[in-house]
């Protein structure tokens, strides 16, 4: 079936480190990854989003990277500050409208 | 403030009851999808309508179904409620019916007692 999954359940990193959040998806023919942030009580926030001609793609400390050959998604996260806290989400989408997302990681930052 | 307004913000009800959560796209958006999230399952697409038109449907169960008004709100009426209905659910809006520009809303905490 359909799945797009997450390594870890839960990442903890210190203040001011590099934070990388994997995703392996299921689906080869997917076009369109995006990274979501979700913080307690709140709806899922986009971060970033990549196409699968590319294979990275970078915004304001955060960089995605897609290995469409293992089918693996990454989300790197540069100089992790306690606002990064929260559970992040990688989904799947393209024209249909639907999204197909992983199970979530929990990102923990330790001051 | 992501534009998509979602109300209400929490619903507590018992089994058997019926609701219904409303949604409000952001302006200019023609399309709304609805989202279930409950511990153990994540986030799970239950249906898109675009511009008043049902467009795909997800997982949805029967008891569960929705509609997109001509000011383009959504409504997403939950029947016959069940404990293991309880969740989050959200409501995200885009311009076109693609995955492009979504925008998710706060969503509404539903609480099945």
């Amino acid at each position: 079936g359909e799945s797009v999954g997450l390594h870890l359940p839960t990442l903890s990193v210190q203040e001011g480190d590099n934070s990388i959040i994997n995703c392996a998806y299921s689906n080869s023919a997917s076009d369109y990854f995006i990274w979501y942030k979700q913080e307690s009580g709140k709806g899922p926030q986009f971060i970033i989003d990549i196409r699968s001609n590319m294979d990275k793609r970078q915004g304001q400390r955060v960089t995605v990277l897609l290995n469409k050959t293992v089918k693996h998604l990454s989300l790197q996260i540069a100089a992790t500050q306690p606002g990064d806290s929260a559970v992040y989400f990688c989904a799947e989408g393209g024209n249909t409208g639907k999204l197909i997302f992983g199970q979530g990681t929990t990102l923990q930052v330790k001051p | 403030d992501s534009g998509v307004t979602q109300t209400p913000k929490h619903l507590i009800t018992a089994t058997g009851q019926r609701v219904t959560l409303r949604c409000s796209p952001r302006s200019g958006d023609l399309s709304v999808y609805w989202y279930q999230q409950s511990l153990d399952q994540g986030l799970q697409f239950l249906i898109q309508y675009y511009n008043g038109e049902e467009r795909a449907k997800g997982n949805i169960l029967e008891r569960f179904s929705a509609q997109q008004f001509p000011d383009l709100h959504s409504e997403l009426n939950l029947s016959s409620l069940e404990l293991g209905d309880s969740a989050l659910y959200f409501c995200a809006s885009s311009v076109v019916g693609s995955t492009d520009g979504y925008t998710f809303g706060s969503g509404t905490r539903l609480t099945v007692v």
